[in-house]
């Protein structure tokens, strides 16, 4: 299970930072990423980090704006958000990867619910 | 980064009704192709992994096909409870992951 929190209303140039939980697996056994989708849009892939959090990956759009990171030990999942502007407006979903990112074999199966976040002055 | 291009965008089809969507990347993803399920206000779920592997506990309605550039998902015998919108998904060129637009299949 995925359970993502810390979505809101964020003025624009503010942060906020998103949290996922997870439980039910072994979470240090998996890739994990972030992926957003706007009001009415498809669905975006934002930042992905290996399972011991040696490398970390991004969409060009939330580059040097975006840190995603994670806690072994409390397996958990995190996304810093910074320098949001209203492009950032989305549902973000943590989603569990079910293979290895560099292989080519690799899907997303298992999905939070989804936390808002909402950039508006 | 490798395009995923759906078509069609928007679909209506009948109940029991057989319905192809197609999804073509800009370049070779050999078979490293992923289709996904949304339903109105929920999370995406994985319903297909590597072109043809059904998830467990998906009906076997569901099947993909495909190789290259060019995929389908083929729903056979269309159920109320297909509708949703569908996006395909690639894994073989990354950073980034990247998904095809989406397509909304409704019922006539």
């Amino acid at each position: 299970q995925l359970v993502e929190s810390g979505g809101g209303l964020v003025q624009p140039g503010g942060s906020l930072r998103l949290s996922c939980t997870t439980s039910g697996f072994r979470f240090n056994d998996y890739w994990m990423s972030w992926v957003r989708q706007a009001p009415g849009r498809g669905l975006e892939w934002v930042a992905n980090i290996k399972q011991d959090g040696s490398e970390h990956y991004y969409v060009d759009p939330v580059k040097r704006r975006f840190i995603i990171s994670r806690d072994n030990a409390k397996s958990s999942l995190y996304l810093d958000m910074g320098s949001l502007t209203a492009e950032d407006t989305a549902v973000y979903y943590c989603a569990r990867e079910k293979g290895d990112f560099w292989s080519g074999d690799d899907a997303f199966d298992l999905w939070g619910q989804g936390t808002m976040v909402a950039v508006s002055s | 980064d490798i395009q995923l291009t759906q078509s069609p965008s928007s679909l209506s089809a009948s109940i029991g009704d057989r319905i192809t969507i197609t999804c073509r990347a800009s370049e070779s993803i050999r078979r490293y192709l992923n289709w996904y399920q949304q339903k109105p206000g929920k999370a995406p779920k994985l319903l297909i992994n590597d072109v043809s592997t059904l998830q467990s506990g998906v009906p076997s309605r569901f099947s993909g096909s495909g190789s290259g550039t060019d995929f389908t998902l083929t729903i056979s015998n269309l159920q109320p409870e297909d509708v949703a919108t569908y996006y395909c998904q690639q894994s073989f060129e990354t950073p980034p992951i990247t998904f095809g637009q989406g397509t909304r299949l409704e019922i006539k």
